[in-house]
C-alpha cells in the first residue's frame, strides 16, 4: 500500500498569512494526488485534484504542487472560513490512501 | 444537482451485519467509480472500498477484504455496502462519494449515515 504523510500534523496561523502543507507518498504517484478540506461535523470538500488542477468553485487563494512523491498544498492568504482539516489522498491505485491530516487552528 | 444520499445505517451488535445505500441523483451513474469512505469519531478518512463504473471492478482496504461487499445497481442509480462481522472499530461515519478509483478524485460526497456496533 502506498502510506501518505502530511505535516505538519496541526498548524496555527493569522488571517492573512500564507501557509504551505505538505503530503509526502512512499512511491511516485505523479499526477494522481487530491486535497480535501474538512469543516468539523461537515462533508470533506474536494480543492485540488490531479496534484494542481482547482476543483470547480475553490478560490483562488488556494494552489497546488509537486510532482514524484513530494506534494504542496499552498493557500495564499488565509481566511477565516479556512480554518478547518487538510487531507491529502492518492488515486495512483487501490487501495486508495489518505495522509492523516493537518488542523489549521487560528493563532 | 448533482446528490448522493446515504441510507442504512444505525446500532448493530458485534458480529453482526448491516447494508448501506447510496442513491445518486443528477449525474449519470452508470458512467463514474464509486467509492465508500469511513470516518471513526475524531479520526481522520479511511477509504473503505471502489467499483468501477459498470460494477465489474471492485476494490477494498485490505484490512476490510472478505467482511466487505460492495456493490451498485445501475438501473437504480444506487451503491451499496453489505458489512458481515462488524466490529467496534467500524464504528464509524460511512460516506459515499463519486469517483475515488481509476485515477479519480473524490469530487461529490453524501451526508454520511453513522454505523455504530456495540452491545
Amino acid at each position: 500500500d502506498i502510506q501518505m504523510t502530511q505535516s505538519p500534523s496541526s498548524l496555527s496561523a493569522s488571517v492573512g498569512d500564507r501557509v504551505t502543507i505538505t503530503c509526502r507518498a512512499s512511491q511516485s504517484i505523479s499526477p494522481y494526488l487530491n486535497w480535501y478540506q474538512q469543516k468539523p461535523g461537515k462533508v470533506p470538500k474536494l480543492l485540488i485534484y490531479a496534484t494542481s488542477s482547482l476543483y470547480s468553485g475553490v478560490p483562488s487563494r488556494f494552489s497546488g504542487s509537486g510532482s514524484g512523491t513530494d506534494f504542496t498544498l499552498t493557500i495564499s492568504s488565509l481566511q477565516p472560513e479556512d480554518f478547518a482539516t487538510y487531507y491529502c489522498q492518492q488515486s495512483y491505485n487501490t487501495p486508495v490512501t489518505f495522509g492523516q491530516g493537518t488542523r489549521l487552528e487560528i493563532k | 444537482e448533482v446528490h448522493l444520499l446515504e441510507s442504512g445505517g444505525g446500532l448493530v451488535q458485534p458480529g453482526g451485519s448491516l447494508r448501506l445505500s447510496c442513491a445518486a441523483s443528477g449525474f449519470t451513474f452508470s458512467d463514474y467509480a464509486m467509492s465508500w469512505v469511513r470516518q471513526a469519531p475524531g479520526k481522520g478518512l479511511e477509504w473503505v472500498s471502489g467499483i468501477s463504473d459498470s460494477g465489474s471492478g471492485t476494490y477494498y482496504a485490505d484490512s476490510l477484504r472478505g467482511r466487505f461487499t460492495i456493490s451498485r445497481d445501475n438501473s437504480k442509480s444506487t451503491l451499496y455496502l453489505h458489512m458481515n462481522s462488524l466490529r467496534a472499530e467500524d464504528t464509524a461515519v460511512y460516506y459515499c462519494a463519486k469517483g475515488g478509483v481509476s485515477g479519480t478524485a473524490m469530487d461529490v460526497w453524501g451526508q454520511g449515515t453513522t454505523v455504530t456496533v456495540s452491545s
